[in-house]
């Protein structure tokens, strides 16, 4: 079975920073592009960055761009989505997702980043 | 971006009517390598949001048949043919043709 747990939500004052994680299992984690997707309270989906099996593309939507940066190990089934400069806005649950995005797969439950002073 | 415009935002339906989500999108959805990249999202309340529908009209595993997805280029719909209970919840369609991938509003679906 696949299963996808995010950790490392919580609050954060604006301008901080935060590390949420992804821990993958019952797949060939390696073998697949990964996601974040991001949902704030009471709102939409967003999708917010992807990486490429090795890592080596990675893309972020405008507004994450320069002060988020994602991130795998592929030999801990782990991906990473380092937020630094936070903003309110960033406020949300935050999804991995399997897949590069054209057609996200499978989610995990999700963690909460709250940014607030 | 790509805009994508889902109606009804609200859908009240009886149990056991069919009920239909219309979603539209600012571009063609054709990708260069001949395929239509929209999917259609579930999201019960309180759970993560859960993929019914890839590639237009391809029902991912464990889905019941009641659901289906049609359209071409811009214009795209999912159908549920008997509405159940367990259907009550937020609709998105995604598309994944143009980057940023991006997401319609949602329908909200309750039963009447």
């Amino acid at each position: 079975e696949v299963q996808l747990v995010e950790s490392g939500g919580g609050l954060v004052q604006p301008g901080g920073s935060l590390r949420v994680s992804c821990a993958v299992s019952g797949f060939s984690f390696s073998s697949y592009w990964m996601t974040w997707v991001r949902q704030a309270p009471g709102k939409g989906l967003e999708l917010v960055a992807n990486i490429k099996e090795d890592g080596s593309e990675k893309y972020y939507v405008d507004s994450v761009k320069g002060r988020f940066t994602i991130s795998r190990d592929n030999a801990k089934n782990s991906l990473y989505l380092q937020m630094n400069s936070l903003r309110v806005e960033d406020t949300a649950v935050y999804y991995c997702v399997t897949g590069s995005g054209r057609s996200p797969g499978i989610w995990g439950q999700g963690t909460t980043v709250t940014v607030s002073s | 971006d790509v805009v994508m415009t889902q109606s009804p935002l609200s859908l009240p339906v009886t149990l056991g009517q069919p009920a239909s989500i219309s979603c539209r999108s600012s571009q063609s959805l054709i990708y260069s390598d001949g395929n239509t990249y929209l999917n259609w999202f579930q999201q019960r309340p309180g759970q993560s949001p859960r993929r019914l529908i890839y590639k237009v009209s391809n029902r991912d595993s464990g889905v019941p048949d009641r659901f289906s997805g049609s359209g071409s280029g811009t214009d795209f719909t999912l159908t549920i043919s008997r509405v159940e209970a367990e259907d009550v919840g937020v609709y998105y369609c995604m598309q994944g043709t143009h980057w940023p991938f991006t997401f319609g509003r949602g329908t909200k679906l309750e039963i009447k």
